[in-house]
């Protein structure tokens, strides 16, 4: 199947910094990617869209100034939590479409996911 | 994206097959059936997909009710390494539906 590579896989930070989370296709091109955020022992919970060249797409409740998201090529988009807190210590994960052999319609393909701890 | 009802928990043991039910009652004519599985601390690895006839890969297969009301996913020899949180997904295919939303799943534990 298709490959979607994140980077990196663990991070910790200080509280009030930033850090940024890269999610990469490496073998298909993706004009759409999405990003999710799990809390321990739950299901993942979808954050944003992100579309090549324009503006993310964001879920009610998600903080766009706070959850900045970047698509600035086919093959990568950026997530960059800002004056991280604590609480936003969770585990990130991004996903991008791609065709499939197995009959018709598109498959999402995810990440390998990022835990950032807030500390 | 209509709803979907699994199990919460599943035992199997190792070599047999596993069985994960999926109730989707609610599906529409152009809603795909897509199975995911998430192993602790990792992202969802895609498993297999239908719309409407059965389907078998190197993976699992996947076996769709008549009235598409209902699917099984089968792992026919369940190894220790199948341990995970099997997610049943409905969605439609095409432009501007291409997210996916994750219900609870259903905890499967391959026992030795």
């Amino acid at each position: 199947g298709a490959v979607v590579s994140q980077h990196p896989s663990r991070v910790i930070c200080k509280s009030g910094t930033s850090v940024k989370i890269e999610c990469r296709s490496l073998d298909f091109q993706a004009t759409t990617m999405f990003w999710y955020r799990q809390f321990p022992k739950q299901s993942l919970m979808l954050m944003a869209t992100s579309n090549e060249g324009s503006k993310a797409t964001y879920e009610q409740g998600v903080e766009k100034d706070k959850f900045l998201i970047n698509h600035a090529s086919l093959t990568l988009s950026t997530l960059t939590v800002t004056s991280a807190h604590p609480e936003d210590s969770s585990f990130y994960i991004c996903s991008a479409s791609a065709i499939v052999s197995q009959g018709t319609g598109n498959t999402i393909y995810f990440g390998e996911g990022s835990w950032l701890t807030v500390v | 994206d209509a709803k979907t009802t699994q199990p919460p928990s599943m035992d199997c043991a190792e070599g047999r097959a596993a069985n994960l039910p999926c109730n989707h009652s609610t599906i529409s004519g152009n809603e795909y059936v897509y199975w995911y599985r998430q192993i602790h601390s990792q992202g969802p690895q895609y498993i297999i997909h239908g719309l409407k006839n059965n389907e078998t890969n190197e993976m699992a297969s996947l076996i769709i009710t008549e009235d598409r009301k209902s699917s099984t996913l089968i792992l026919p020899h369940a190894t220790l390494r199948d341990t995970a949180v099997y997610y049943c997904i409905v969605r439609v295919w095409g432009a501007g539906a291409n997210n996916l939303f994750f219900g609870t799943g259903t905890r499967l534990t391959v026992i030795p």
